[in-house]
Formats: structure tokens, C-alpha cells, sequence
């Protein structure tokens, strides 16, 4: 079945560098690609979506950024915060229809030093 | 502002007892989703259901069922808890192909 691995699991960065997490998924018809910000004991929230007729999205600090040849799409958080420490989640749609299903990744903790 | 409501935040609950965790959304979606999320493993998918009274298998149905009488409410139960269901576990829902919202979540413990 679809299967969405995430790199890595942990990361750590002093604050004002750029921080990179990427995935890779298996179904080449996953068409939605979004990505999920956990804090501490919060739930987790959409930071940023993309679909795959682009192949970049940014947001201020955060970018997103797709290959479907490749099967492979990356969060790219430059000049990082304190407040960016927290649990990432990419995801991929999975099957047809309209149901939404998604398929998440394991999560990647990053911890950025002040 | 969207709003997933689960019922609680934590529950504590018996090795055989039967279990639900309740969930409400307010915006109408017809899709809701139940997960369950431990460390290492992400946010994985055990029922999920895309109109009242339908529903579908995730990736982790085993001692799970699932009840969704109305639209806006998503019930999980556990029929006889285990102690390996402790957990996080997170609802959400969304209107077709746009962005899921999730709940709180219910910090589950079975002693």
C-alpha cells in the first residue's frame, strides 16, 4: 500500500539557520502533499499544502517544494525560531474519490537552540 | 475557524472494558478520521468515514469499530481495551480535498 517515509527523525539547528525535512511516498497518484506542525501538547496544525501541479510553494520562512519524478517533496524553514521547535508531519493523499485519506510520515522533532 | 471537539482530554480505563472516545465537528465535513499517534510511528489511521452511517478500515483497525450515526459526530470504541491501546489518539475531519482538522486528542491510558 502507500507507504510515506520521513527524514529525519530528529533535528537540531541554532537559531537563524535553515532547517530541511524530507519525504519520499510510494502511490504515484498522490496529487496533495501537506504538512502538519505538532507543538508540545497541542494539536497538530497545517503549516503549508501543495499540489502537484507546482512544484514550489513559500510562505514567509517556510517553503515547499516538489519532485513527482522523484516521488519526494521537502519543508525548507529558513531564518528558524525558538517558537519553530516541534514535532513536523508531512503527508500524501492516498486512493481516488473525495474522501481526503492521508498518509503521514513518522515525524520529524526539531529543536532549534537559541 | 474550524472546531474538532473530542470529548475528553485524558481517560483512564480497564483491561476489558469497553471504551468510546467521542468526536464533534462544526463545519459540515463529511469526512472524519480517527488516529492514533505513538512516538516514532506518526499519526497512523484506523477507521475513517466519508458520510453518515459509511465507514472504512485505516491501516490499524484491529480492536477498534467505529459509529457515525450523524455528520458531525465520529465515535471510536475500543470493545474490549487492551493494555497495548494506550495512546494518544486524534480525531479529524475535512470537506473533500481540503486540509484536515484535527482535535485536541484524548491521551488514552488502560491499566
Amino acid at each position: 500500500g502507500e507507504n510515506v517515509e520521513q527524514h529525519p527523525s530528529t533535528l537540531s539547528v541554532q537559531e537563524g539557520d535553515s532547517a530541511v525535512i524530507k519525504c519520499t511516498y510510494s502511490d504515484s497518484a498522490s496529487n496533495y502533499f501537506p504538512w502538519y506542525k505538532q507543538e508540545l501538547g497541542k494539536r497538530p496544525q497545517l503549516i503549508i499544502d501543495i499540489r502537484s501541479n507546482v512544484g514550489e510553494k513559500k510562505d514567509q520562512r517556510i517553503a515547499v517544494t516538489l519532485n513527482k519524478t522523484a516521488k519526494h517533496f521537502s519543508l525548507h524553514i529558513t531564518e528558524t525560531q525558538p517558537e519553530d521547535s516541534a514535532v513536523y508531519f508531512c503527508a500524501a493523499v492516498h486512493g481516488s474519490g473525495n474522501t481526503g485519506k492521508l498518509i503521514f510520515g513518522q515525524g520529524t522533532t526539531l529543536q532549534v537552540k537559541p | 475557524d474550524v472546531k474538532v471537539t473530542q470529548s475528553s482530554r485524558y481517560l483512564v480505563k480497564r483491561t476489558g472494558e469497553k471504551v468510546f472516545l467521542e468526536c464533534v465537528q462544526d463545519m459540515d465535513h463529511e469526512n472524519m478520521f480517527w488516529y492514533r499517534q505513538d512516538p516514532g510511528l506518526g499519526l497512523r489511521l484506523i477507521y475513517f468515514s466519508y458520510d453518515v452511517k459509511m465507514k472504512e478500515k485505516g491501516d490499524i483497525p484491529e480492536g477498534y469499530s467505529v459509529s457515525r450515526e450523524k455528520k458531525e459526530r465520529f465515535s471510536l470504541i475500543l470493545e474490549s481495551a487492551s493494555t497495548n491501546q494506550t495512546s494518544m489518539y486524534l480525531c479529524a475531519s475535512s470537506l473533500g480535498w481540503q486540509p484536515q482538522h484535527f482535535g485536541d486528542g484524548t491521551r488514552l491510558s488502560i491499566l
